[in-house]
């Protein structure tokens, strides 16, 4: 398919583990932005990847959160000695990056559990 | 700091009954106001993009309009599968993410 896609789509883990969310962008997107859903809450900036600009992490809520992106393919969210408060639904979206044409299309989401 | 307000929360509509959401916002140079859908357990399904003020766009029973303080998605006539949580999104002018409202939860009964 031609859509964004993230894995796995549920995860389980426990308090204190580490845990790795993959998103797979739309081809030729060139703009890459991680979310978090709470139950019942907006969505939640977390971090933003623009080609081979430095990433913008401004809405990392804490050091236990890192992201990668390898070039303007794949990234990897990466929550270190989870939390239960870190439960929640991620969502990657990805957009063409260009001033006028940027229309964020989103995976279907990560949903985390921690225990 | 940019903010994105949605109202009402939540809304229930019998088929056919048209309505409007509203989504205020201060959002510093606002460039672009974004509308999506979700449907429980999805990502947002991306539904319109608004760059000024009196502008308007339509897809099937949605019509999105913008002023210069608040847009409106209004829903004609509308049906049951129109049932979705509706976002609204503002995109500042110095960035390029978005500020989400919390949404309005679309129930639509036959």
């Amino acid at each position: 398919g031609a859509g964004v896609s993230q894995s796995p789509s549920n995860k389980v883990t426990e308090k204190g583990k580490d845990v790795e969310l993959r998103c797979d962008p739309i081809s030729g997107h060139t703009a890459l932005y991680w979310y978090r859903q709470r139950l019942g809450q907006g969505l939640e900036f977390l971090i933003y990847f623009q080609g081979n600009s430095a990433p913008d992490k401004s809405g990392l809520p804490s050091d236990r959160f890192s992201a990668e992106r390898t070039g303007e393919s794949v990234s990897t969210l990466t929550i270190q000695r989870t939390q239960q408060e870190d439960s929640a639904v991620y969502l990657c979206a990805s957009s063409l990056g260009q001033r006028g044409y940027n229309e964020q299309f989103f995976g279907p989401g990560t949903r985390l559990t921690v225990l | 700091e940019d903010q994105v307000t949605q109202s009402p929360e939540a809304l229930r509509l019998q088929e056919g009954e048209s309505s409007s959401l509203n989504c205020s916002y201060t959002v510093s140079g606002l460039r672009g106001l974004f509308w999506y859908r979700q449907d429980p357990g999805k990502g947002p399904e991306f539904l319109f993009t608004l760059y000024s003020a009196g502008e308007e766009k339509e897809k099937e029973r949605l019509k999105a309009t913008l002023t210069k303080k608040e847009s409106f998605l209004h829903i004609t006539a509308p049906k049951p599968e129109d049932s979705a949580t509706y976002l609204c999104a503002g995109e500042n002018s110095g960035y390029s993410t978005l500020t989400f409202g919390k949404g309005t939860m679309l129930l639509v009964s036959p």
